[in-house]
């Protein structure tokens, strides 16, 4: 079986800071594992996803994540953070990654402070 | 990536009524998924829905409170039945164009029970 924790249910930054989401999972076989991020009264929109080779992967609107099997972490992060990036954020695990479920984390909510 | 619509995108139901969300896809998909969002918490799987065979239940979701259609390739209904406050959730669909890409979502029906 497979399971996401995320660190911290709320995270808050001032604009311009590092923006750090944490994300450790379980999984009995190697892990796909994604970031998405729903911003109000909309869906799920894919930032960035972690299947094979390249443990640091990149993604959209400047945000990367780094794959480290030892502690089993995927933790987002950008450079400076944007008022716009003021959202929740998912980290999920499928153990393939397109036609099988995923499994998501609690979720993270962003608060970026002018 | 695919174009997924969904309808409704939101609804306000008595209790004890029946809603059916229409999910349409804009390329023809192997799987659709179907996931529930309660007020302020992650996304749960309800069930996976494969083209010409039965959808495949989760743990805790059962056909007679969700069934689900799915009658060709780019389509498929979730129908919420009976409802109660309970029920008042977000409700998204995804899918993944192939095998070896990430999974897409709608941005979700917002369904709320009086």
């Amino acid at each position: 079986a497979q399971s996401v924790t995320q660190l911290g249910s709320h995270v808050s930054v001032s604009e311009g800071a590092l923006v750090l989401l944490r994300c450790n999972y379980s999984s009995s076989v190697p892990p796909y594992l994604f970031w998405y991020v729903q911003y109000p009264n909309q869906g799920l929109q894919l930032l960035l996803k972690y299947t094979t080779g390249a443990t640091l992967v990149k993604g959209i609107n400047g945000f990367e994540a780094e794959f480290k099997k030892s502690e089993t972490s995927f933790h987002l992060t950008k450079p400076s953070a944007h008022m716009s990036d003021a959202a929740e954020y998912f980290c999920a695990v499928s153990v393939y990654s397109g036609n099988t479920p995923l499994v998501f984390g609690k979720g993270t909510r962003l608060s970026v402070i002018a | 990536s695919a174009v997924i619509s969904q309808k409704p995108s939101r609804d306000i139901c008595q209790r004890g009524t029946s809603l059916t969300i229409q999910c349409q896809v804009d390329s023809q998909v192997t799987m659709m998924f179907w996931y529930r969002q309660q007020p302020g918490q992650s996304l749960t799987l309800i069930a996976t829905a494969n083209q010409g065979s039965e959808a495949t239940y989760e743990s805790g979701f059962v056909i007679d409170k969700f069934p689900i259609s799915r009658p060709n390739l780019t389509f498929s209904t979730l129908t919420v039945s009976n409802m109660s406050p309970e029920d008042s959730s977000i409700y998204l669909c995804s899918v993944a164009v192939a095998d070896n890409q990430p999974q897409h979502f709608g941005d979700g029906t917002r369904l709320s029970i009086l």
